[in-house]
């Protein structure tokens, strides 16, 4: 099976630039979660979906971001417009979500973005 | 709220020492998953295990095995005779009953000097 797929896999931008992130979770999976990685503030959870609806955005850093799921199959992370400090390694993850406590999350290759 | 300290930034061991990376969590719940997840120098996140609150056996998974004690609160993980491609960052989570999503530790570098 087909992993989570993420693209682009690298995004060099510059300031002030709309950057959109792309996400497939793997089938059958109804959960989905965007993260950001940096070497400051770690891994943070960012939003995440449960059967496309969005549960949790209180990670989003301000309203500059923005996520969809308008599909079971695909997910958009934006960024309008960029900044500098958006700069970082941004994941998907998605899970089979069947009752709480949470079930294993997979990871995407993660989109690395550079924001000039 | 749920909690979870890898007290270790940063370890490094010459290759074939056996290591143990810590994790600590603090949950209100009694039932709950803990995880643990790889990130090489690649920078995939790789899952390695999953153990929910009601089974605290012991894993073994071929170098790797896992130590859960729920009396100290402790998901300890040690590899054993390590290798240089054990290289990597190292994650440990928690999944809650009440909370809907994980919490990740802030990880722990592990660097294995051949």
């Amino acid at each position: 099976d087909a992993g989570v797929i993420q693209s682009p896999r690298h995004e060099v931008t510059e300031m002030g630039q709309e950057v959109t992130l792309r996400c497939k979770p793997i089938s059958g999976h109804n959960s989905l979660f965007w993260y950001r990685q940096t070497m400051m503030r770690g891994l943070e959870l960012l939003i995440y979906f449960n059967n496309n609806v969005p549960i949790d955005d209180s990670g989003m850093p301000e309203d500059r971001f923005s996520a969809k799921m308008p599909n079971a199959s695909f997910s958009t992370l934006k960024i309008q417009p960029s900044e500098p400090r958006d700069s970082a390694v941004y994941f998907c993850a998605s899970s089979f979500f069947r009752g709480l406590p949470r079930e294993t999350q997979y990871f995407g290759p993660g989109t690395r973005l550079l924001v000039l | 709220a749920q909690k979870v300290t890898q007290a270790q930034t940063e370890i490094s061991v010459v290759e074939k020492e056996d290591v143990t990376l810590d994790c600590v969590y603090e949950t209100r719940d009694t039932t709950y998953y803990l995880f643990w997840y790889k990130q090489p120098p690649s920078g995939e996140l790789v899952f390695l295990i999953r153990r929910n609150s009601f089974d605290e056996q012991n894993e073994i998974s071929g170098r790797y095995s896992w130590n859960f004690q729920k009396s100290t609160s402790s998901f300890n993980f040690t590899i054993t005779a390590s290798q240089v491609v054990d290289s990597a960052v190292y994650f440990c989570a928690l999944s809650e009953a009440h909370a809907g999503k994980s919490t990740f530790g802030d990880g722990t570098t592990l660097t294995v000097k051949p």
